[in-house]
């Protein structure tokens, strides 16, 4: 079956460091990019960069640059997220999706909640 | 950064009628990198359109997305209960490659 399965929900402090990540089954890992879109409560959804899991090769929303790490694992088929400094505006679910032009295929969201 | 402007921002109507969704980008962007997506509460988005107006696998042909350079429409010709949702435009280009999603449009029972 083609999914992409993310890791569960997080609560984290005002500062911490957050890592989500987006198990990719189905398909060759290495043929699609991967995207991360995030979505905090009663706000839309917001583009934060894009991977391409065969090169390893990233474009970040300017907003996260310095923030946000993408990277991954080609053995296990498995993308990750880092988001750092985390502060309260950073509470929100975080989604991974297969394509950057078009995303057909996304995980199931992981939210991360930031709070002292 | 190209911003994406969608109107109206709620769009209230009845099962059954038909519904338009605008969105305007600040600069041309080209068709192939122009999609909308459908997000219901507690899902995961959906792809409904890429490259302006090809319908994804599985999406109902009430669905249909046409326009081009600066202006793009999703028309739902048919309300399905299932069908009041948020819908977002998307667009993705450039140099270095960047993506930047509209405002959403929200469809409401009426």
């Amino acid at each position: 079956q083609v999914q992409l399965v993310q890791s569960g929900d997080e609560v984290k402090r005002p500062g911490a460091s957050v890592r989500v990540s987006c198990k990719a089954s189905g398909y060759t890992f290495t043929s699609y990019d991967i995207t991360w879109v995030r979505q905090a409560t009663g706000q839309g959804l917001e583009w934060m960069g894009w991977m391409n899991p065969d090169s390893g090769d990233t474009g970040y929303e300017q907003k996260f640059q310095g923030r946000v790490t993408m990277t991954r694992d080609t053995s296990i088929s498995t993308a990750y997220m880092e988001l750092s400094s985390l502060r309260s505006e950073d509470t929100a679910v975080y989604y991974c999706a297969r394509g950057s032009i078009a995303a057909f295929l996304w995980g199931q969201g992981t939210l991360v909640t930031v709070s002292s | 950064e190209i911003v994406l402007t969608q109107s109206p921002g709620t769009l209230s109507l009845s099962p059954g009628e038909r519904a338009t969704l605008s969105c305007r980008a600040s600069q041309t962007i080209r068709s192939n990198y122009l999609g909308w997506y459908q997000h219901r509460p507690g899902q995961a988005p959906r792809l409904l359109i890429f490259g302006a107006s090809s319908r994804a696998t599985g999406v109902p042909d009430r669905f249909s997305g046409s326009g081009s350079g600066t202006d793009f429409t999703l028309t739902i010709s048919r309300l399905e209960p299932e069908d009041f949702a948020l819908y977002y435009c998307h667009q993705y280009g450039g140099s270095p490659p960047s993506a930047t999603f509209g405002g959403g449009t929200r469809v409401e029972i009426k």
